[in-house]
């Protein structure tokens, strides 16, 4: 139980365009959905947290206009790149936690995301 | 502010002996902690996780991890490694009250010598 799935799993994009990456949790309804971004060697990085139905919670920095989140359902959330730059190159990683007392998250495989 | 620290970037062992990858934390009141494995170019994988209760908490591939309130401490260990083992590990707390976010640590690479 507890798998959440991501798509792609690798991109490859021209700097000016958009890329959407999915998150799907498999088998639990996830209120809560994160998005984390990785650079090489380094931990994972908040990005933004969502709850099926409202607007997400952007960290500090991240800029909200850029990295679209939607969280449409209870299993599904978006994370849209506009107007990708090579900075924007990066692993992508979604979590999600279901409701109740768990406080654990359960991660997707992550995407591997390369402008040029 | 609440946070984790993992003062070891890299730890190596040789198979079948015992391992530790230190995790230390900094929370004010009752600290949720979790432990995570990252195996290359995939996402995390939840090993543990302590909430309250006994202070050695058993999770998942024979990984075991003791709370230490004294020493405000989460060192995960496994008695016997194996070389599958290696991967990079992070620990994990939970944001204060409401949040559901957490705050990771650094990661400690783990390499298992054959």
């Amino acid at each position: 139980g507890a798998v959440v799935s991501q798509h792609p799993s690798r991109v490859i994009c021209k700097s000016g365009t958009s890329v959407k990456i999915e998150c799907r949790s498999l088998d639990f309804q996830a209120t809560t959905m994160f998005w984390y971004r990785q650079f090489p060697k380094q931990s994972l990085m908040l990005m933004a947290t969502s709850n099926e139905g409202s607007k997400a919670t952007y960290e500090q920095g991240v800029e909200k206009d850029k990295f679209l989140i939607n969280h449409a359902s209870l299993t599904l959330s978006t994370l849209t790149v506009t107007s990708a730059h090579p900075e924007d190159s990066s692993f992508y990683i979604c979590s999600a936690r279901g409701a109740g007392g768990a406080y654990e998250q359960y991660f997707g495989p992550g995407t591997r995301l390369t402008v040029t | 502010a609440q946070s984790v620290a993992q003062p070891e970037d890299q730890v190596n062992v040789a198979e079948g002996n015992p391992l530790t990858v230190k995790c230390t934390y900094s929370v004010s009141g009752n600290p949720y902690l979790f432990w995570y494995v990252q195996y290359p170019n995939r996402g995390l994988q939840f090993l543990l996780k302590y909430i309250t209760g006994d202070n050695l908490v058993k999770g998942s591939y024979g990984f075991e991890a003791e709370f230490n309130k004294s020493q405000t401490s989460f060192h995960l260990k496994k008695p016997s490694a194996l070389v599958s083992d290696s991967a990079l590990y992070f620990c994990a707390v939970k944001g204060l009250g409401g949040a559901n976010n957490l705050f990771f640590g650094t990661g400690t690479r783990l390499t298992v010598i054959p």
